[in-house]
């Protein structure tokens, strides 16, 4: 298997700017996980959805950002518009719904908004 | 509501010599825990992982650790360190079963950079 796969794997945009990160999880993998990794804040859950369905948000830290899953194998975390406080580490995860916890992350877009 | 603790931000060790890395959790399930190695530029590898068996856990690349319920603790080792071991390292907990029936994401720690000296 591939693993999970991201991309882009680097963005550069402007604040403002609306910013798309994408996802393919491992195949059929139940769950999928968006994770922000920054140095003051380390890895923080954002979202995660099971069976394409989002089952928790709180983590998305401002109406700025949307996560979508529209099937099992694509999901997008979305940031419109961006602003510099939003660079970091973006990384996604999947895992099967019978060891949910045991999770597969992809190598993470890293963004940096100017 | 669980956290995880790491102890140093920065561990350096020289080759060959033990490594130690420390976690405590804090949880309020009986919680599963796991160490994750990150290299740089890129993802997170499961390590091992902690979940309520054999309270010495073996992982990877000659890792393992000790689940201590009494210390809450979840400290990683090695007998000897190899200079391929330097990256950063994570430990996370979750609320493994108790968590909803289904999974609620892992809670990190904020990371462990081990450098290993020559």
């Amino acid at each position: 298997d591939a693993g999970v796969i991201q991309s882009p794997r680097h963005e550069v945009t402007e604040m403002g700017q609306e910013v798309t990160l994408r996802c393919k999880p491992i195949s059929g993998h139940d769950y999928l996980f968006w994770y922000r990794q920054t140095m003051m804040r380390g890895l923080e859950l954002l979202i995660y959805f099971n069976n394409n369905v989002p089952i928790d948000d709180s983590g998305m830290p401002e109406d700025r950002f949307s996560a979508k899953m529209p099937n099992a194998s694509f999901s997008t975390l979305k940031i419109q518009p961006s602003e510099p406080r939003d660079s970091a580490v973006y990384f996604c995860a999947s895992s099967w719904a019978s060891i949910p916890d045991t999770q597969y992350f992809g190598p993470g877009t890293r963004l940096t908004v100017l | 509501a669980q956290s995880v603790t790491q102890l140093g931000s920065h561990v350096s060790v020289s080759e060959g010599a033990l490594v130690l890395l420390r976690c405590n959790y804090s949880s309020s399930v009986p919680p599963y825990l796991f160490w994750y190695v990150q290299y740089p530029n890129q993802g997170l590898q499961l390590l091992l992982k902690y979940t309520s068996a054999a309270t010495l856990v073996k992982g990877i690349n000659g890792f393992e650790a000790e689940f201590k319920k009494s210390e809450t603790s979840f400290h990683l080792t090695k007998p000897s360190a190899h200079m391929s071991d330097a990256a950063e390292y994570f430990c996370a907990v979750s609320g493994g079963p108790y968590s909803g029936g289904g999974a609620d994401g892992l809670t990190f720690g904020k990371g462990t950079h081990l450098i290993i000296q020559p």
